[in-house]
């Protein structure tokens, strides 16, 4: 099983749609968690860090929960300019710190 | 501007010839860090550092070496580059590497080696 595992899509959706997008992580002992967004083989950029308690920016929500060992990227009304690959990125624990581990990436498509 | 500076950004080159790919940071980070980017396989960890003098492996560091004598620079060094060592190439940074949560990883523009 990978450590961090990500449905690679391709996603395509038509502008305003909602899309969410999950992420499953096999380390109990991962503390950080975020989501990165890439543009077609440029530089990966924080899209956002994800907290226990759930975190927003605005039309982008992300969840986290432990339990089941998996966080979440929910877009609201999906623009052109979404359409990315979506990474999720997790650390590797106390265990393992300096250690980030990405998934392979979820890719969106925005259609007009 | 605050920048991870990469080169070079394109590197064509012969199996065996050893070459060195730089990396460079202005932002006083702690934190450096070497993946690598390959189709269907995501970006994986190939070394790490924590800072000055103290660098440790990642998921891939078969064949490659760095070293962390400053605090700006880590360069990532290919000593008998092989063609499955193919790929494109990040380096990172971070303010600290603890957690990451309050010090994101800033990302240089990636450097596309070809082996043949």
């Amino acid at each position: 099983r990978k450590e961090v595992e990500q449905d690679p899509g391709p996603f395509n959706v038509p502008e305003g749609a909602t899309v969410a997008f999950n992420c499953t992580y096999s380390n109990s002992a991962s503390q950080s968690f975020f989501w990165y967004r890439q543009d077609c083989r440029k530089e990966p950029k924080l899209l956002m860090s994800v907290y226990s308690s759930g975190n927003e920016d605005g039309r982008f929500t992300a969840q986290l929960n432990r339990a089941s060992q998996y966080i979440s990227l929910l877009i609201r009304d999906s623009k052109l300019s979404d359409s990315a690959t979506y990474l999720c990125v997790v650390n590797g624990g106390s265990s393992n710190t300096g250690k980030l581990i990405f998934g392979q990436g979820t890719t969106l498509q925005v259609k007009p | 501007e605050a920048q991870v500076t990469q080169n070079p950004r394109y590197l064509i080159t012969v199996t065996g010839k050893k070459l060195t790919v730089t990396c460079s940071q202005n932002m006083n980070h702690e934190y450096m860090s070497w993946y690598r980017q390959d189709p269907g396989l995501g970006l994986r960890q190939i070394y790490y550092s924590m800072n000055v003098e103290v660098t440790d492996k990642g998921d891939v560091p078969e064949g490659y070496k760095v070293s962390r004598k400053e605090k700006r620079n880590f360069p990532l060094i290919l000593e008998s580059p092989s063609p499955n060592q193919t790929s494109l190439y990040f380096c990172a940074s971070s303010l600290s590497g603890w957690g990451f949560l309050d010090s994101p990883l800033h990302f240089g523009n990636g450097t596309r080696l070809t082996v043949t």
